[in-house]
C-alpha cells in the first residue's frame, strides 16, 4: 500500500517548456487535489477532482491544466512554464474526511 | 473566503518543554486537519478534528467549532518535533477543498 505517489521528484525546466506531473493513489479515493507551496507559505489549491472524469479550479489555477482519466491518477500539466511556477507541488487524495499527501515534486523554472 | 490564522508564527523550545499552537478560522467548517511538515518537506497527518478533543501519544488537539479555533498541544517536546505545523480547514460549502494557514515553524533544541 504505497498511499499517494508523485513523479518526478525533481525537475528543472526552461521558460516556455511544458511538462506533466503524475499523481497516483491506491486507496480508492474519490477526491484528488493539486497544491503548490511557495517558500515560507502554506499550501494553495491549484485544481481538484471529485471523481473520475471531473476536474475543477482551485485558488490558483492559471497556467495549469489537469486531467483525471482514471480514478487512481491525477495529472497536472504546465503548457508553457514560467519562472513564477517555480514551487513545490503536492498531490493529495481523500475519501470523505482526511486528505493524504504525496511526497511532493520540486520544480524549478529558469 | 475563509481566513485561517495560526499563531505563533515561530517557536523555539528546549527539548522536554510543552507548547500550544493555535489556529483561528473565520467561518464555520466541515473539516479541520493538523499536519506536520518535517524538515524533508513531507506532510504528515496528525489529526482530523472538526470538533472535540483527540490524543495521540505526546500530541493532542482540541477544536471548539462554535468559537472557531483549534489548539494543538505538544508535550515533552523532542528534536524530531521540529518542522512546520499547519492547520487546514474545509469551509461548509466548499466541496472538500482545504484552506491552509501559513503555519507555525517549531525548532526544538537539544
Amino acid at each position: 500500500n504505497a498511499g499517494v505517489t508523485q513523479t518526478p521528484k525533481f525537475r528543472v525546466l526552461k521558460t516556455g517548456q511544458s511538462m506533466t506531473l503524475l499523481c497516483a493513489q491506491d486507496m480508492n479515493h474519490e477526491y484528488m487535489y493539486w497544491y503548490r507551496q511557495d517558500p515560507g507559505m502554506g499550501l494553495r489549491l491549484i485544481h481538484y477532482s471529485v471523481g473520475e472524469g471531473t476536474t475543477a479550479k482551485g485558488e490558483v489555477p492559471d497556467g495549469y491544466n489537469v486531467s483525471r482519466l482514471k480514478k487512481q491518477n491525477f495529472l497536472l500539466g504546465l503548457e508553457s512554464a514560467a519562472p513564477s511556477q517555480t514551487s513545490v507541488y503536492f498531490c493529495a487524495s481523500s475519501g470523505y474526511n482526511e486528505q493524504f499527501f504525496g511526497p511532493g515534486t520540486r520544480l524549478t523554472v529558469l | 473566503g475563509i481566513q485561517v490564522e495560526q499563531s505563533p508564527p515561530d517557536l523555539i523550545l528546549q527539548e522536554g518543554a510543552n507548547s500550544t499552537l493555535r489556529c483561528n478560522f473565520s467561518d464555520s467548517v466541515n473539516n479541520l486537519q493538523w499536519f506536520h511538515q518535517n524538515p524533508w518537506g513531507q506532510l504528515i497527518n496528525l489529526f482530523y478534528i472538526p470538533s472535540g478533543t483527540k490524543q495521540n501519544g505526546r500530541l493532542s488537539a482540541t477544536t471548539v467549532a462554535t468559537e472557531r479555533y483549534s489548539l494543538l498541544y505538544i508535550s515533552s517536546s523532542q528534536t524530531t518535533d521540529s518542522g512546520v505545523y499547519f492547520c487546514a480547514v474545509e469551509q461548509m460549502d466548499s466541496s472538500y477543498k482545504l484552506i491552509f494557514g501559513s503555519g507555525t515553524r517549531l525548532l526544538v533544541r537539544p
